[in-house]
């Protein structure tokens, strides 16, 4: 069965640019219509949604992340990665990535999304500090 | 804040029924489907429902979701000691260009 698995520095400068990658292993990242997500959680809070990549390119983001985010596929290593420049303290969080099944529904008189997350990675510990 | 608002607690006794509520707008739950996760303390979450109403393979049948208008609810019947987690609501949200919205996560304890 596909696993993720983050990995990258756990401690990063402010100001910095925070660097991780998800490798997928047991399929192919680019087999199937997934979406590929980055998604956060600062100690103690809820989760935050980041952003996603779908291996032809195309990308989603939080809109409040935006400015600041980037988010890549590398097919041939089956990894998929992110990028937040400018960090804060505010960025210090555990980092998951996970894979997106996402479905459109079109019925004749409405239109509707399917999309949600069926695999976690375990996540990864990014602390923002001088 | 949040887009989708939860109670950040709940709580029952084995065997109890509980549930837990999720609220949001026109624009995420009122245009699109709702999917819950399950994080158990000290680990990543898990999915628990999709789609709405549907159970993944492995998760179990004392585990229900339903959606009306632009709210959603995940139900436990029999509740166990093993369901004390934090829960949380997600959506897809059409403003902005689309993105994925969560609840700020509901905080279950089994008493």
């Amino acid at each position: 069965q596909v696993q993720l698995q983050e990995s990258g520095p756990g401690l990063v400068k402010p100001s910095q640019t925070l660097s991780l990658t998800c490798t997928v292993s047991g399929g192919s990242i680019s087999s199937g219509s997934y979406y590929w997500s980055w998604i956060r959680q600062p100690a103690g809070k809820g989760l935050e949604w980041i952003g996603r990549i779908y291996t032809s390119g195309s990308t989603n983001y939080n809109p409040s992340l935006k400015s600041r985010v980037t988010i890549s596929v590398d097919t041939s290593k089956n990894q998929f990665s992110l990028k937040l420049s400018s960090v804060t303290a505010a960025d210090t969080a555990v980092y998951y990535c996970a894979r997106d099944r996402r479905k459109t529904i079109n019925l004749p008189v409405t239109t509707y999304v399917i999309d949600y997350m069926d695999v976690w990675g375990k996540g990864t510990t990014v602390t923002v500090s001088s | 804040q949040s887009v989708l608002t939860q109670p950040p607690s709940a709580s029952g006794t084995p065997g109890q029924r509980v549930t837990i509520s999720c609220s949001g707008s026109s624009s995420n739950i009122g245009s699109n489907t709702v999917n819950w996760y399950q994080q158990l303390p000290g680990t990543a979450p898990k999915l628990l429902i999709y789609s709405n109403n549907q159970r993944p393979s492995g998760v179990p049948d004392r585990f229900s979701g339903s959606k009306s208008g632009t709210s959603a609810s995940l139900a436990i019947s029999g509740l166990q000691s093993e369901d004390e987690a934090d829960y949380y609501c997600a959506a897809w949200d059409d403003s902005l260009n689309g993105h994925v919205v969560f609840g700020g996560g509901t905080k279950l304890t089994v008493l």
